[in-house]
């Protein structure tokens, strides 16, 4: 079974820089799985952040940025600010019509 | 503007069915391909199915929890897309999301619905 892998938690200072990752329980991550973020706060329905590894997403600030490094996907959130303090879900295309979840990560800006 | 709006949530038995629809507006729901996605109490975000457009084939896909239970199906004179839900299990508890789905190269969920919320228990 595949199992997409993220940090259950993470915590940045404000105006820090954050990296969270995306791996997988077997082999490692490339741009052909497609991988793809999301940003979710309490209560909302997610928001696409970033597609095809590294392009953002209509509207999103440019202080978040996706890529590879290393063996898995990677996000991350230069300057961190308050509200973005959320859950960061990645995804990647399986091949076959299938997507798969990672776990999310708890992220907390203080 | 996209907007995709679902319904049909609601409490059922285990063992029972139900049919979720989300309408779309906003853009040519004809050519686009549709996903559901669902969310657990208190858990992460987990892809359930989706449906191409009908000039790509209209085939489906679901995930394996679902597979042989849950059909999901489009109308496209309503812009609406469906997923039917039988055999209901306790675990298919979440709030179900409807997205929209970059497919071909890009492979992404880009517009999300508000989700509806379906509660299996007796």
């Amino acid at each position: 079974q595949i199992v997409v892998t993220q940090e259950p938690s993470f915590s940045v200072s404000p105006g820090g820089t954050v990296t969270l990752t995306c791996g997988l329980s077997s082999g490692s991550v490339s741009t052909s799985y497609y991988p793809s973020w999301y940003q979710q706060t309490p209560g909302q329905a997610p928001r696409t952040l970033i597609y095809s590894t590294n392009t953002r997403s209509s509207g999103v600030p440019d202080r978040f940025s996706g890529s590879i490094l290393g063996n898995k996907a990677a996000l991350t959130i230069t300057g961190a600010q308050a509200d973005d303090e959320s859950d960061y879900y990645c995804v990647l295309y399986m091949g076959s019509g299938i997507w798969v979840f990672g776990g999310g990560t708890k992220l907390t800006v203080l | 503007e996209v907007q995709l709006v679902e319904s049909g949530g609601g409490l059922v038995e285990p063992g029972g069915s139900l049919r979720l629809s989300c309408a779309a507006s906003g853009f040519t729901f004809s050519n686009a391909w549709m996903s559901w996605v669902r969310q657990a109490p208190g858990k992460g975000l987990e892809w359930v199915g989706r449906i191409k457009s009908k000039t790509d084939g209209g085939t489906t896909d679901y995930a394996a929890p679902v597979k042989g239970r849950f059909s999901i199906s489009r109308d496209d004179s309503k812009n609406t897309v469906f997923l039917q839900m039988n055999s209901l299990k306790t675990e298919d508890t979440a709030v179900y999301y409807c997205t929209t789905v970059r497919g071909s190269n890009l492979q992404y969920f880009q517009y999300w619905g508000q989700g509806t919320l379906v509660a299996v228990s007796s």
